[in-house]
């Protein structure tokens, strides 16, 4: 198994681009999830699916769009970067949300992205 | 909305001295899990604690969920240099699938 695998890892923008980070399980995990993470902000939820098909807004979703047309995919879309979405990005999964166990979250390796 | 708050921000200790991060909700918790970051690194589970007042222990790390399922702690004893990086939080309290909500982290950073 692969776990969570996100591209790129490294991506300069400029303002105003519009760009996708990719991310791919390979568990069969049912709940994908996008995290950003900023100095002393901790980890903010983004957006989140728990199925195929199903998409929800977390904490901080204005710029972003998502979409899970399948289990195992779960893109984020910046629709035009801006300089307040330096961030590093995670995403994450979990095989279920509603259990407490099977609950544990795995995160990918993150993705570091600069807008200029 | 839920919050959790973690404290301290920064721990700064000598190598061997001992380590203590807090969480503390606003809410009552159905579980809490931890997780450590190393730096330039991604979160990683260490564990989830689920009962009231349970205790558990992995070698040198002991977690800590309180009586009223509002705040946890995790101790290190005796830190060695491979903990060192960031220990996140998680609390989960209501019954969404955004319910999952992550302290800011304490940066422990151990000095030789």
């Amino acid at each position: 198994n692969a776990g969570v695998t996100q591209t790129p890892k490294f991506q300069v923008l400029k303002t105003g681009q519009s760009m996708t980070l990719q991310c791919a399980q390979d568990m069969n995990h049912e709940y994908m999830s996008w995290y950003r993470q900023d100095p002393g902000m901790g980890l903010r939820l983004i957006h989140y699916s728990v199925g195929a098909g199903i998409t929800d807004q977390g904490e901080v979703p204005n710029g972003y769009n998502v979409s899970r047309s399948t289990t195992e995919d779960f893109p984020l879309r910046l629709l035009s970067a801006a300089p307040s979405q330096t961030s590093v990005y995670f995403c994450a999964s979990s095989y279920s949300w509603r259990q407490l166990s099977g609950n544990t979250i795995y995160f990918g390796e993150g993705s570091w992205l600069t807008v200029v | 909305g839920q919050q959790v708050m973690q404290i301290p921000q920064y721990q700064h200790v000598q190598e061997g001295e001992d380590f203590t991060t807090y969480c503390n909700s606003s809410t009552t918790l159905s579980n809490i899990q931890w997780y450590k970051q190393r730096p330039g690194g991604h979160p990683v589970f260490l564990i989830q604690l689920v009962k009231s007042g349970e205790v558990k222990k992995q070698k040198r790390l002991t977690f800590q969920f309180g009586e009223a399922k509002k705040n946890s702690s995790l101790h290190i004893t005796a830190t060695q240099t491979t903990d060192v990086g960031t220990y996140f939080c998680a609390g989960r309290s209501g019954g969404g699938a955004d319910g999952l909500t992550f302290g800011k982290g304490t940066h422990l950073i151990i000095q030789p």
